[in-house]
């Protein structure tokens, strides 16, 4: 299975932009990086997906280096309700689907 | 549309019995997956289809767990013996192709404890 590493836990206030980075190895080349976003109690919700370079949403950035050994979310201006667990999903060449750790994002006020 | 629908929403059994979890995927979604979210080992796929038929199952943990999908709006996942290791979160997802392979609609989890 491919490894996957996420901090496991951040703090930010509100109104900073905040920036979590998956690290992988052994994914496969073709398929995509995406980011979940989960609440307590809740399923994960996807929050963006991508295969290179830069993707942009409504509510977040994705940066992937051309090697695609990891990923960064960008989260710009986070809110108190952006307090929440992101989780990283990568598939590997076995085409095995694998979330990362998980990072806990704490919003202070 | 109501989302993924999972049922039930709590379980609590003891060690010994059966567990059946059911999901019913978004309508017209294509594939549906099964996973187990724990302190310990964090979110594992379990298992997943495509059009109704198993694709991957290498997640499953022992022959005590098993999942089915008769048909496109119906999945159950069925423990049997439970065992208190077998205590988690249990999600149903489902996707489309069409929208993003990984794009998964999470359903709200069924919380499993086994006595």
């Amino acid at each position: 299975l491919a490894k996957t590493t996420q901090p496991i836990s951040m703090d930010s206030y509100e109104g900073q932009e905040v920036n979590i980075t998956c690290s992988h190895n052994n994914i496969a080349t073709n398929d995509y990086i995406t980011w979940y976003q989960q609440f307590p109690s809740q399923g994960p919700r996807f929050i963006i997906q991508g295969y290179k370079t830069k993707v942009t949403n409504e509510v977040a950035s994705l940066f992937i280096p051309a090697d695609r050994k990891s990923s960064t979310l960008s989260l710009p201006r986070v809110s108190l309700s952006d307090t929440a667990v992101y989780y990283c999903l990568v598939v590997d060449y076995g085409q095995n689907f694998v979330f990362g750790p998980g990072t806990r994002l704490s919003v202070l006020p | 549309d109501a989302g993924v629908i999972q049922s039930p929403r709590h379980e609590v059994t003891e060690m010994g019995q059966e567990v059946t979890l059911r999901c019913k995927p978004i309508s017209g979604h294509d594939y549906l997956f099964w996973y187990r979210q724990t302190m310990m080992r964090g979110l594992e796929l379990l298992i997943y289809f495509n059009n109704n038929v198993p694709i991957d199952d290498s997640g499953m943990p022992e022959d005590r767990f098993s999942a089915k999908m008769p048909n496109a709006s119906f999945s159950t996942l069925k423990i049997q013996p439970s065992e208190p290791r077998d205590s988690a979160v249990y999600f149903c997802a489902s996707s489309n192709l069409g929208v993003g392979l990984y794009e998964q609609f999470f359903g709200p989890g069924t919380r499993l404890t086994v006595l």
